[in-house]
């Protein structure tokens, strides 16, 4: 299995830009994850899906936030509009028992 | 509630000597407990996991940890560090009735002088 992808790996965007981060779990997995990391903040959880379904989003920043999971094998993140201290690593995790396996990250830089 | 807590944001060790990274974590009920390593720039690797099994956990790397329920404890170690195990290290917990949801600890940085 080629673990979670995501992307793009890398974003630089101008403040007030429509952002979308991709996700795609691993094959099987029901649960999967959105964390933002920061040096200030450390890795925050953002929000989580069970069965496609959203059920803790809890972590969200604000109404600029938002996600989805249409299906089993793809979920998106979006920021609109997007400020600069939006910036940050966004990591993607998917999991199918206790153990959560996480993507490469997104490094998103907005300007 | 959980909770996880790591003792040492920062430690560093000369290359080759032992390494011993320590967590504290708060359980309700009985918990499956991980660590992952954060190498820059890079995403998070699971290192190891306990999950009720054995309490001495083997993982990728040399390192290992021991589930120490009476004391609370999950700490990792490695008898021989190298200079590629500078990296953050997270001790994660999750009780059985969480779901898949993690609680991490804040993260402990290792650095590995030659």
């Amino acid at each position: 299995d080629a673990g979670v992808i995501q992307s793009p790996r890398h974003e630089v965007t101008e403040m007030g830009q429509e952002v979308t981060l991709r996700c795609k779990p691993i094959s099987g997995h029901n649960s999967l994850f959105w964390y933002r990391q920061t040096m200030m903040r450390g890795l925050e959880l953002l929000i989580y899906f069970n069965n496609n379904v959203p059920i803790d989003d809890s972590g969200m920043p604000e109404d600029r936030f938002s996600a989805k999971m249409p299906n089993a094998s793809f979920s998106t993140l979006k920021i609109q509009p997007s400020e600069p201290r939006d910036s940050a690593v966004y990591f993607c995790a998917s999991s199918g028992d206790p153990t959560q396996y996480f993507g490469p990250g997104t490094r998103l830089t907005v300007l | 509630a959980q909770s996880v807590t790591q003792l040492d944001s920062h430690v560093s060790v000369s290359e080759g000597t032992p390494v011993l990274l320590r967590c504290n974590y708060s359980s309700s009920y009985s918990p499956s407990l991980f660590w992952y390593v954060q190498h820059p720039n890079k995403g998070l690797q699971l290192l190891l996991k306990y999950t009720s099994a054995a309490t001495l956990v083997k993982g990728i790397n040399g390192f290992e940890a021991e589930f120490k329920k009476s004391e609370t404890s999950f700490h990792l170690t490695k008898p021989s560090a190298h200079m590629s195990d500078a990296a953050e290290y997270f001790c994660v917990v999750r009780e059985y009735n969480a779901g898949n949801m993690l609680t991490f600890g804040g993260g402990t940085r290792l650095m590995v002088k030659p």
